[in-house]
């Protein structure tokens, strides 16, 4: 089993519409849940993240930890055009260990 | 706001050659990562230095080694480069504790023919 399975899409929503992207681990032990949101032909910026179990809200976007069933969704609601990008998720471990895992990332894209 | 730059956006050489790629982050931070990113497998940790002079394989080291001789600068190197290390390779930079956030540079997109 791989470490974090995401579905690489292509999802393809129309403005407005909530999008949810998921993902899927197998290691217990991750304790911070990052989303990385990734433009083309940029690198990755950080979008959000989560400790342990649990909701964040930050504007239009919702992270949620449900850590009984291993598993990690990213709510978009009210999705724009410039939402359009590839999301990854990216689990972690906590203390001196850093490495983070990305899944392969879901392709959004919000048509006007 | 924390920068990170590479040297190049985009970059072609040739089978054999050995190429260098460069990081330079502003931000004072302690550890640095170098990734290549490829359609369908998605990021794949290369190496990373968690202090000057100190490196770390990640989980696909072959093919390439680092240099972090000064705190804000990490290359990468290809020994020898091969057509199937053409990919988007992008450099990374996390402070020292906090909440593992990385900070990515543009990428360069390396092509060897």
């Amino acid at each position: 089993q791989k470490e974090v399975e995401q579905d690489p899409g292509p999802l393809s929503v129309p403005e407005g519409a909530i999008v949810s992207l998921n993902c899927t681990y197998s290691n217990s032990a991750f304790q911070y849940f990052m989303w990385y949101r990734q433009y083309s032909r940029k690198g990755p910026e950080l979008l959000m993240y989560t400790y342990s179990s649990g909701n964040k809200e930050d504007g239009r976007f919702t992270a949620q930890v449900d850590k009984s069933s291993k598993y990690i969704s990213l709510f978009i609601r009210d999705s724009q055009p410039s939402d359009s990008a590839t999301y990854l998720c990216a689990p972690s471990f906590g203390g001196s260990n850093y490495k983070l895992t990305f899944g392969k990332g879901t392709l959004l894209t919000v048509n006007p | 706001d924390v920068k990170v730059t590479q040297s190049s956006r985009y970059l072609v050489k040739r089978t054999g050659e050995k190429v260098f790629l460069e990081c330079v982050q502003d931000m004072d931070h302690e550890n640095m990562f170098w990734y290549r990113q490829d359609p369908g497998l998605g990021l794949r940790l290369i190496y990373f230095s968690y202090d000057v002079k100190m490196k770390e394989k990640g989980d696909i080291p072959e093919g390439y080694s680092v240099s972090r001789e000064k705190k804000e600068r990490f290359s990468l190197i290809l020994e020898s480069a091969s057509t199937n290390q053409t990919s988007m390779y992008l450099c990374a930079t996390r402070e020292r504790g906090g909440s593992n956030e990385q900070f990515f540079g543009p990428g360069t997109r390396l092509t060897v023919l």
